[in-house]
This record gives structure tokens, sequence and C-alpha cells, in this order.
């Protein structure tokens, strides 16, 4: 069984500034993907980033960057130049590489922009 | 666009009553799925389907049921809601494209339980 811890149920961080959202993950798996979904306020999951569990380079779209600790089970998800869009919901996620490919969710963080 | 339909979106129904929530893909994926979304406890598999006729249980299951006998539908079916059925439910499929098993999630049906 996989689980997903968020320790953070809200943040807020000034427009233009950077913020990192804290995640970290248990699993017996070897072969797994991790993600970070956002939801804003209109209630659409949006897949932000996602990072292969072999692959040791971390990943980054645009101004979303991870940093993938996986001796830690670690997952953190940094958001720079934060813009007024950005303010959402944010669920860490993990699945295993084959099976049912479900993912298990952390229980959210609430990020506010702040103009 | 990964052509996901969920209906009705909203729906407002009394203790004891029956209801289907009703998931729709329109790309012949195999995987779909059925999450809840509650306030503390971000999302929880209820069921999922591999195929059809083919579904299998998540963490939620109880009080749930599921079907799915064309590839396009997957059905929710509460058989006697309860006020601890009131959540937002989100159908999603598994995009095998994309390698890397991400899900696309449909724009979610919010049920009120009375």
């Amino acid at each position: 069984a996989q689980t997903v811890t968020q320790s953070q149920p809200e943040m807020s961080v000034q427009e233009a500034e950077t913020v990192t959202l804290s995640c970290t993950y248990d699993t017996s798996e070897s072969n797994y993907y991790l993600f970070w979904y956002k939801q804003p306020p209109s209630r659409q999951m949006i897949l932000v980033i996602r990072q292969e569990a072999y692959k040791q380079q971390n990943a980054t779209e645009n101004r979303f960057s991870v940093n993938f600790q996986k001796a830690a089970k670690s997952f953190s998800l940094k958001i720079s130049d934060s813009q007024l869009g950005d303010t959402a919901m944010y669920f860490c996620a993990s699945s295993v590489k084959a099976g049912s490919y479900q993912l298990t969710f952390g229980k959210g963080t609430k990020l506010s922009v702040i103009p | 666009d990964a052509g996901i339909t969920q209906s009705p979106r909203h729906k407002v129904t009394e203790t004891g009553t029956p209801v289907t929530l009703r998931c729709h893909q329109t790309e012949n994926h195999r995987y779909m799925y059925w999450y809840r979304q509650d306030p503390g406890h971000g999302l929880r598999l209820i069921h999922y389907s591999y195929g059809v006729k083919d579904t299998d249980k998540g963490e939620v299951s109880d009080g749930y049921s599921v079907s799915r006998s064309k590839t396009e539908d997957f059905l929710l079916t509460l058989e006697s809601a309860t006020s601890s059925q009131t959540s937002v439910y989100f159908c999603a499929i598994r995009d095998a494209g994309s390698g890397a098993n991400v899900l696309t999630f449909g724009a979610g049906s919010r049920l009120t339980v009375l």
C-alpha cells in the first residue's frame, strides 16, 4: 500500500516570490511515479508535473520544479515567480508503474498567492 | 482534452434514495476510476474498471457499486444514499499513451444528500 503525506494544510506567498510545498510518501514498490496536481476554484484537477522514480533528474515544467529525494521519500514542489493564477489546492500523488495504475493522493495544500 | 463528461454535475437528493452518476469518455480508454473528494481527505478511490464488465474496489467502496457495460461509460451507483456520501465525485481515465500513469479527470459531480 502507498501513503502520501502533505504536512502543510495552508500556505501563502507574495506574488512574484517563490514557494515550496512539501510531500512525503511511502511505498514498497521499486517502480513508481509521483505527481503534483492543481485544483483551482473551478474544481478541475490539472496535472502540474510528474516524476518517474527511476529518473535521477528532477522534473521541471516552466515555473514549476520538483525536488525528488528518493532515499528520503520526499517530493516537494517549487513554484517560482508566483502568479495570482497559482492560487489553488495542490495535491501530491503517487502511483505504481503496473497494476491498477490508481493514484494515491495526499490531503492537499491550499496555496494563496497574495497581490 | 480527454473527452470526459460527468453527469449530473450537481444533484441534491434525500437519504435513502438511489443515485447514479455517469462518466462518459470518447477516446476508448481502458481504465476508468471513480474518486470522491472531501475536505481534509484529499481524493480517495471508490472503484475502478480495467475493461468492460471488469471492475474492482478501491479504498472507500462500501455503499457504492459500479457498472461498465460499454467501454465509454462507467456508472457509479449509490443504492441508498446517506448523508456521509455527500461529496464531490470525480471520474478519471488513464491515458495509456502518456507512458507515465497519468490520470485525467472529469469536471466533478457535486452530490448533496439531505
